[in-house]
Order: C-alpha cells, then sequence, then structure tokens
C-alpha cells in the first residue's frame, strides 16, 4: 500500500542553518505531495504542494521539489528561524481514495 | 473567507461514553475528512463524507461513524469510548477534486478516562 516515511526528529538547529528534512514515499500511480507544519496546541497548516513530478513547491523560504525517480519530497529552507520550530509532517494524497497518508512528523528545534 | 472551524475545542469523557465533534468546512469547500493524530504521530484517515455520503474509510471500527449535512458541516461521533481514543481529532475540507487541497481546522482534543 501506499505510506510515507520521515527522517525522525527531533531536528535542532541555531537561527540562520541550512535545513534538510527528508520525506521519502511509496505509492501507485501519480500522487500529490504535500509538507503541512503544526505549532504546538494547533491543527496542521499547508505549507506547500506539489502535483505532478518535477513540480517545485515553495512557500515561506520553504522548498520542496516532487523527485519521481528517487520517491523524494525533501524539505529545505535556507535561514531558519525561531519561529519556524514546530512540527513537520509530509503527506501523500493518492488517487481513488482521496485520504492523505502522512508521516510521522519531524520536530523542528531553532535555537536563537 | 472563513476556514474551518472545529468544537468544541477539548473535551473529556469517561470510558463507554459517547461523544460527537463538530466542523464546518470552509467556504466553498464540499468535501470533509476526519483524522484522528495520537500523541506524538501523524494523523490517521477515518472516513471522507461527499454530498452527505461517506466516500471512503479508514481501519477504523463502525463505532466511529459520521454525518454529513447539506451545508457541507460535519459530524463524527464515537460509541463506547475507550482510552486509546483519546487524541486529537482533525476535520479537513476540500472540493472534489483529487489536486484540491485538504485544509485544516485546529482540531478537537478528546481526553478519556
Amino acid at each position: 500500500g501506499n505510506s510515507v516515511t520521515q527522517m525522525e526528529g527531533p531536528v535542532t538547529l541555531s537561527e540562520e542553518a541550512f535545513l534538510t528534512i527528508n520525506c521519502t514515499y511509496t505509492a501507485t500511480g501519480y500522487p500529490s505531495l504535500f509538507w503541512y507544519v503544526q505549532y504546538p496546541g494547533e491543527g496542521l497548516q499547508l505549507l506547500l504542494k506539489a502535483t505532478k513530478a518535477d513540480d517545485k513547491g515553495s512557500n515561506k523560504g520553504f522548498e520542496a521539489t516532487y523527485r519521481k525517480e528517487t520517491t523524494s519530497f525533501h524539505l529545505e529552507k535556507g535561514s531558519v528561524q525561531v519561529s519556524d520550530s514546530a512540527v513537520y509532517f509530509c503527506a501523500l494524497g493518492s488517487s481513488g481514495t482521496y485520504k492523505y497518508i502522512f508521516g510521522t512528523g519531524t520536530r523542528l528545534k531553532v535555537l536563537a | 473567507e472563513t476556514g474551518v472551524t472545529q468544537s468544541p475545542t477539548h473535551l473529556i469523557k469517561t470510558r463507554g461514553q459517547q461523544v460527537t465533534l463538530r466542523c464546518s468546512s470552509q467556504s466553498g469547500h464540499n468535501t470533509v475528512s476526519w483524522y484522528q493524530q495520537a500523541l506524538g504521530q501523524g494523523p490517521q484517515f477515518i472516513f471522507q463524507y461527499y454530498r452527505e455520503e461517506e466516500n471512503g474509510r479508514g481501519n477504523f471500527p463502525p463505532r466511529f461513524s459520521g454525518l454529513q449535512f447539506p451545508n457541507y458541516s460535519s459530524e463524527l461521533n464515537v460509541n463506547a469510548l475507550e482510552l486509546d481514543d483519546s487524541a486529537l481529532y482533525l476535520c479537513a475540507s476540500s472540493g472534489r477534486e483529487l489536486a484540491d487541497t485538504q485544509y485544516f481546522g485546529p482540531g478537537t482534543r478528546l481526553t478519556v478516562l
């Protein structure tokens, strides 16, 4: 079946450091891929998405490229801020089921 | 434009009781999906409603049931609550197409004692 695997956290970085959170997926067909962010005590906010191979999603300095050949959708940011501290979820939305499959989440802590 | 709203914010129940959670979809959206997020885990799909009918279901027992109303708002009902039902319950609304993104509400935190 379809699945999403994320790198385990927590990831602790200093402010202005480069961020990479790895995400790989297994899916049949041509899924859409998403990154959501969850701040403490809140629901999920869409960070970015990509709906086909080689698409790049971007938002608020975050980027991720849909790589079909490596079945990956890694999240990157060039310079993190303390306010980026949150849990990040990679998700897959596949045809036919309309449900999203989420990874287990990666907690990011950015230190001033 | 109003986003997805959920009520109540927090809820405490005891084992064996029943609970109803509510969700109002975002303006223009006709599909509602419900997810359960246990502590430290990613959300797990419970079911989805489209045009007042269940459109897909995850690996949850029948005591998890739902409704969608003509205004596209939705309810999640859980009967015979168990301790393991303690979680954050998230509602997401979207359009009908695969490429239509799901937008999540703030969630309802359910604690079962």
